[in-house]
């Protein structure tokens, strides 16, 4: 099956800084790639994602790369702000498995002001 | 605004009773996901149904734990008898089957087992 892997676990940034989190998963077939954002007391909300297909995406002060040779992704905050904190997760949909969806273990990102 | 809706919210029961949790899909979903989230395992998939039918529930303990589908607009996640390892988070997600979509998540019950 498929196996997502996360790194870091946490990341602490100042704000205005750049913040950047891995992900890597293990199966060729997967082809869609989304990321999360867990607030506390809250479930996960969908901020980016980036099918197959595509090399990188943007959207305002947060990206996504694929490197489907390697495959690892990247999820890019620029401009960090307060209100960035959460847990951030990354996902790999799994075509082989049913369409699942496979989390990696999670990143608290703490921004400080 | 179409959203999951998840209930309760929050559960604190003694070990040794029954537990259902509800899901309600967004409308039109055709899939959806229970999640177990503990601090130790992350999110862990426990089910998955598409059309309503069980695809998958590998990751769900069949001794205690079932997950239904009633109907299109409603989930759910029992576990029977409870126990104390059982306290997580458990989310349900919903989202459209084909192609490459996103899962939609509910608020979470917050399950806490005494």
């Amino acid at each position: 099956g498929e196996n997502v892997e996360q790194h870091p676990s946490t990341l602490s940034v100042q704000e205005g800084d750049s913040a950047v989190i891995k992900c890597t998963y293990s199966d060729s077939a997967s082809n869609y790639f989304p990321w999360y954002k867990q607030e506390l007391g809250k479930g996960p909300q969908l901020i980016i994602d980036i099918r197959s297909n595509v090399g990188e995406k943007k959207d305002q002060r947060i990206a996504v790369t694929l490197n489907k040779t390697a495959k690892h992704f990247s999820l890019h905050i620029t401009e960090t702000q307060p209100e960035d904190s959460a847990v951030y997760f990354c996902a790999a949909r799994a075509v082989r498995n049913f369409n699942k969806f496979y989390f990696g273990s999670g990143t608290k990102l703490n921004v400080k002001p | 605004d179409a959203r999951v809706t998840q209930t309760p919210r929050d559960k604190v029961t003694e070990m040794g009773q029954e537990v259902t949790m509800r899901c309600q899909p967004i409308l039109g979903h055709n899939t959806v996901f229970w999640y177990r989230q503990t601090m130790k395992q992350g999110l862990e998939l426990l089910a998955y149904f598409r059309n309503r039918a069980p695809l998958d529930d590998s990751g769900m303990p069949k001794d205690r734990f079932s997950a239904e589908m009633p109907d299109a607009t409603l989930a759910t996640l029992k576990i029977q008898p409870s126990e104390p390892r059982d306290s997580a988070v458990y989310f349900c997600a919903s989202g459209m089957s084909g192609g490459n979509t996103e899962a939609f998540f509910g608020q979470g019950t917050r399950l806490t087992v005494v």
